[in-house]
């Protein structure tokens, strides 16, 4: 099957800029995550949506970060404005649901944002 | 919140020794604990986990172990090989379904030598 997508791979963008990207997770699966690595550091959840519902976005700078999956299948995480300490890989993550399982998580590429 | 941590940071092997990588964690209402492999510029990929009522799970050369009254988990890779190479990330989630979100260490980095 196909793997979770995420674009762009890299983006540079200055300080005060803003940004998006884009998830498309792995079909069917009703879960999604999106998660900040910073270098050196483990994935950090930002936020977790179940079909187009928010399930955990206590972790979400909201004063500026943004994210939405309307229609229960793609997602787009938006920075506005950027700052440096932005600078990290964003993966998107998604997982299957089935009730009482334990779903594995599968990771998408990640986008490496570089703030300058 | 629950806060997991990992060591060591970085572990240098040599090739056909074993490598051990440990993790703790604070809610002990946390009952799944995945651990992810996760090569240079590539994404994290599950490798094993474990469940909070199994003590032990193995699988080839990698086991798992988990000590629930110490809140320690534990990575153990035999035989290393230089592909086993790559930074290694314990986590843990105390719910399924919607309660999933997992929460991960800060990685060790190991390095198989020749």
């Amino acid at each position: 099957e196909a793997g979770v997508a995420q674009s762009p791979r890299y983006k540079i963008i200055e300080k005060r800029q803003s940004v998006a990207f884009w998830c498309n997770p792995i079909s069917g699966h009703a879960t999604l995550y999106w998660y900040q690595q910073i270098l050196g550091q483990g994935p950090k959840l930002l936020i977790q949506f179940q079909n187009n519902g928010v399930v955990d976005d206590s972790q979400l700078p909201k004063d500026r970060f943004s994210a939405e999956r309307l229609k229960g299948v793609d997602s787009t995480l938006k920075i506005q404005p950027a700052k440096l300490e932005d600078s990290a890989v964003y993966l998107c993550a998604s997982s299957l649901h089935r009730g009482a399982d334990y779903n594995e998580q599968f990771f998408g590429p990640g986008t490496r944002l570089t703030v300058l | 919140g629950e806060n997991v941590e990992q060591h060591p940071s970085t572990l240098s092997v040599q090739e056909g020794d074993s490598a051990v990588i440990k993790c703790t964690y604070s809610d002990s209402a946390s009952n799944y604990f995945p651990w992810y492999k996760q090569e240079l510029g590539k994404r994290p990929q599950l490798i094993i986990d474990i469940r909070s009522n199994v003590g032990e799970k193995k699988d080839q050369r990698i086991a798992v172990t988990l000590n629930k009254t110490a809140k320690h988990f534990s990575l153990h890779i035999t035989e290393t090989q230089p592909e086993d190479s790559a930074v290694y990330f314990c986590a843990a989630s105390k719910g399924t379904g919607t309660a999933s979100k997992l929460t991960f260490g800060t990685g060790t980095r190991l390095q198989v030598t020749l």
